[in-house]
């Protein structure tokens, strides 16, 4: 158990739908990163959190978005789904920048 | 482009059939190389970090070493349980703190 925890485990929905991802990272961890595995593309980085504020931008499309709150936890975005968002969503937190990111057991996401 | 490229895709050994995993590495400039491995739908577990050409750190079967262009993952004598994924990364010296996967390799510990 890494102590990154994210809810839900699992969620089907529909095409055009929105949805959270919820993250709480590690104690003590004041960076939170996302990452979206997806069969054909692997482990991709999304977006950065750093104390609150946006540190740093992948790939993420404008469908998505995301946020850090002050006690931390961060919740990510996804509207007007489509198929191609099925995916598993990973949150990953580090104590400070360039630090051991440690991973959460991730959201599997299943658009129909 | 930064990119990091792993071989092989699938390994499949034998109970006590020691191997290697290949990562290698072409970035602009590299913070950090880790190493973790990815049990199927669970998240990646952290397993080595490497900073330096020369470095080498070990965790009971596995060694983990580094040149200036690639990193290898020694698994020596492997058991069954180690069966999973191995994925490295790339952390980048650069603004960001990303890290940049591999595809992993999926490997097969056969008793």
């Amino acid at each position: 158990d890494s102590g990154v925890t994210q809810t839900p485990k699992h969620l089907i929905t529909a095409t055009g739908q929105r949805v959270t991802l919820r993250c709480s990272p590690r104690s003590g961890d004041l960076s939170v990163y996302w990452y979206q595995q997806s069969l054909d593309q692997g482990l991709q980085f999304l977006i950065q959190y750093y104390n609150g504020e946006e540190r740093a931008k992948g790939n993420i499309l404008e469908r998505f978005s995301a946020q850090q709150f002050p006690d931390l936890h961060s919740e990510l975005n996804l509207s007007s789904l489509e198929l191609g968002d099925s995916a598993l969503y990973f949150c990953a937190s580090s104590v400070d920048l360039a630090e051991t990111q440690y991973f959460g057991p991730g959201t599997r996401l299943l658009v129909l | 482009e930064d990119q990091v490229t792993q071989s092989p895709e699938a390994l499949r050994l034998q109970e006590g059939e020691s191997s290697s995993l290949n990562c290698s590495y072409t970035v602009s400039g590299l913070r950090g190389l880790f190493w973790y491995r990815q049990d199927p739908g669970k998240g990646p577990e952290f397993l080595f970090t490497l900073y330096s050409a020369g470095e080498e750190k070990e965790k009971e079967r596995l060694k983990a070493t580094l040149t200036k262009k690639e990193s290898f993952l020694h698994i020596t004598a492997p058991k069954p349980e180690d069966s999973a994924t191995y994925l490295c990364a790339a952390n980048l010296r650069d603004s960001s703190y990303k890290l940049i996967f591999g595809s992993g390799t999926r490997l097969l510990v056969r008793p």
